[in-house]
């Protein structure tokens, strides 16, 4: 098994941009997060899904969507790139609600 | 708002020596997660304790869960240089799938 995976692990956009974060799990996992990392920060929640077709928003989910419409894929959209966007964003999946997640690689993001 | 917060922020131990981390978090929780992560990396389960538990060990770890004080530590014994990583405990509250982090103690092994 693949596990998590994430993709791109590294893009630099300019201010105003859009882009998808990749996620995808083969683990069969119902349960699906993504999470954003700044210094000094630790992890935050900005959005989450408890199966296919269900999203909820988490923490600091302004200026993300998601959606997922397969139990596999779980995309981070950013509409319309801004500065305070740049991070280290991490997917994380897990079986059960609030149990063990496991984790992708991450992607690391840059806002010009 | 953070849930978990970590403390130390920074540790600084010789190989071979205990280290030890804490974890103060504010509201009740199901279930209390402790992750590692190595520089630029996902993270990595480490344990995962239950609110009726108070202890729990896994390999050179050992986790201690105090509801009534709302914290937690995590002991690491015998400490190795690959241990150096940042380690970060997770709270859950319930509802949906909000595992909260707290903002973690790096903690560094030296020969």
């Amino acid at each position: 098994n693949a596990g998590v995976t994430q993709t791109p692990k590294f893009q630099v956009l300019k201010t105003g941009q859009s882009m998808t974060l990749q996620c995808a799990q083969d683990m069969n996992h119902e349960y699906m997060s993504w999470y954003r990392q700044d210094p000094g920060m630790g992890l935050r929640l900005i959005h989450y899904s408890v199966g296919a077709g269900i999203t909820d928003q988490g923490e600091v989910p302004n200026g993300y969507n998601v959606s997922r419409s397969t139990t596999e894929d779980f995309p981070l959209r950013l509409l319309s790139a801004a500065p305070s966007q740049t991070s280290v964003y991490f997917c994380a999946s897990s079986q059960k609600r609030g149990e063990t997640q496991y984790f992708g690689p991450g992607t690391r993001l840059l806002v010009l | 708002s953070q849930q978990g917060e970590e403390d130390p922020q920074a540790l600084s131990i010789q190989e071979g020596e205990n280290a030890t981390m804490n974890c103060s978090y504010k509201t009740s929780i199901n279930n209390l997660q402790w992750y590692r992560q190595n520089s630029g990396r996902g993270l990595v389960h480490l344990i995962l304790i239950r609110s009726n538990e108070r202890e729990k060990h896994s390999g050179r770890l050992r986790v201690t869960l105090d509801t009534s004080k709302k914290s937690s530590s995590l002991l690491i014994t015998a400490s190795r240089a690959a241990d150096t990583a940042s380690y970060f405990c997770a709270t859950d509250s319930g509802g949906g799938n909000k595992l909260t982090f707290g903002t973690g103690t790096q903690l560094k092994v030296e020969l």
